[in-house]
């Protein structure tokens, strides 16, 4: 199985802040990744696909890179509706992983 | 607009068995495979299962399979699960999730709202 890690655990922020989560992929996973944000108590809501693609209707403010087994996903202006947990999953084969997640929390 | 919603969730014993239902609308269920990811309390996500979009294909986390069986109804537009065997460690929110299609691969767009598994004796 394809194992995701993803750094830091947890992040606090403020209002405004730009931020950077990193994900890793234990082999070559191309770009198959994408990324989702989770509040709590609610379903996830997927953000990006294929590394770097934006789902529809999800504000530019969010960016993804990477390819192979290095990403990054990169949140600019933060408001507070984006105080998340954030998780990075990888689609190339199954089982289809998911890391750990990050928590972003108000500084 | 796309909608999926869970059902079946409960309090069961271990041993026994529930299964969940996710009733999708607002797109063609006949034409997109389908999947189960479930989330343990306070812990992350975890992928169980998915069926092709005409339910020719199916696969499974190794936790669940063998007790586990996901099928599909498209001529009712559901999505099922089949628990058996129930263990503690199973308890969950269990998510249906659609995949849609890019470049020859599949990824999700949509989740459902997730119903709660608790297998507690």
């Amino acid at each position: 199985d394809i194992q995701m890690t993803q750094s830091p655990s947890s992040l606090s922020a403020s209002v405004g802040d730009r931020v950077t989560i990193t994900c890793r992929a234990s082999q070559d996973i191309n770009s198959y990744l994408a990324w989702f944000q989770q509040t709590p108590g609610k379903a996830p809501k997927s953000l990006i696909y294929a590394a770097s693609s934006l789902q529809s209707g999800v504000p530019s403010k969010f960016s993804g890179s990477g390819s192979g087994t290095d990403f990054t996903l990169t949140i600019s202006s933060l408001q507070p509706e984006d105080f998340a947990t954030y998780y990075c999953q990888q689609y190339k084969s199954y089982p289809f992983t998911f890391g750990g997640g990050t928590k972003l929390e108000i500084k | 607009q796309v909608q999926l919603v869970e059902s079946g969730g409960g309090v069961v014993q271990p041993g026994r068995s529930l299964r969940l239902s996710c009733a999708a609308s607002g797109f063609t269920f006949s034409s997109y495979g389908m999947h189960w990811v479930r989330q343990a309390p306070g812990k992350g996500l975890e992928w169980v299962s998915v069926i092709s979009y005409d339910g020719s294909n199916k696969y499974y986390a190794d936790a669940v399979k063998g007790r586990f069986t996901i099928s599909r109804d498209n001529s009712e537009n559901t999505l099922y699960l089949q628990m058996n065997s129930l263990r503690a460690e199973d308890t969950a929110v269990y998510y249906c999730a659609k995949e849609t299609y890019s470049r020859s691969s599949a990824y999700f767009d949509y989740w459902g709202q997730g119903t709660l598994v608790t297998v507690f004796s």
